[in-house]
């Protein structure tokens, strides 16, 4: 069961680059996400999609961007890269019934960014 | 706003001791409660959950009972073992639809034989 699958695990960036993290789910899930991981620190929620052609930011959207074109897949574009983009990344899914329910959100194995 | 304050660590423990890892929130609305476990090198899975006061989420034998009247959810293990040695995370989530969480910072956890 592949699940959520990202690309790369790992990436060393110039300052100024720029990059797309790829995220592709099998489960047919309408809600996708990007978080980013600091160290020591909790998940932050870069942005969000309920579902093919919706997007919405989250609570630090600045310096990227996404796209929905296809449920399967939810790039996210890093534009001039900056030291402070220096993460670990995190795609994730899930389906939402429109309930209330807590439903299960899935997550990937992570991208390790370093900007340099 | 919506937040989580979760236990700092590290946390080292023995094998077989009891563990508690205390998680606090602040929410408006009704939120769904979580436990997540990242072990090392891998992405974050769902532990357990609990969508309403006075549920109790159990797995593995990890559990948790969220308690409105003091806005906790704590982490709970009668015998810990080597292999639950992670990070685990505290996270809230809003229903109706709209699954965004907000997570705590994460306790780290090692168990030594």
């Amino acid at each position: 069961n592949a699940g959520v699958t990202q690309t790369p695990k790992f990436r060393i960036l110039k300052i100024g680059q720029s990059m797309t993290l790829q995220c592709t789910q099998d489960m047919n899930h309408n809600y996708m996400y990007w978080y980013r991981q600091d160290p020591g620190m909790g998940l932050k929620l870069i942005y969000y999609s309920v579902g093919a052609g919706i997007t919405d930011k989250g609570e630090v959207p600045n310096g990227y961007n996404v796209s929905r074109s296809t449920t399967e897949d939810f790039p996210l574009r890093l534009e001039l890269a900056a030291p402070s983009q220096t993460s670990v990344y995190f795609c994730a899914s899930s389906r939402s019934t429109g309930r209330s329910g807590g439903n299960t959100i899935y997550f990937g194995e992570g991208s390790w960014l370093t900007v340099v | 706003g919506n937040s989580v304050t979760q236990m700092e660590g590290p946390v080292t423990l023995s094998e077989e001791a009891f563990l508690t890892i205390n998680c606090t929130y602040t929410a408006t609305g009704y939120p769904s409660l979580f436990w997540y476990v990242q072990y090392p090198g891998e992405g974050l899975q769902l532990l357990l959950k609990a969508t309403k006061a006075d549920d109790k989420g159990s797995n593995k034998g990890f559990e948790a009972t969220y308690r409105k009247e003091t806005t906790s959810f704590h982490l709970e293990k009668g015998s810990v073992q080597v292999s639950d040695s992670a990070v685990y995370f505290c996270a809230l989530g809003l229903n109706f639809g709209n699954e965004k969480l907000t997570f705590g910072t994460g306790t780290r956890l090692t168990i030594i034989p």
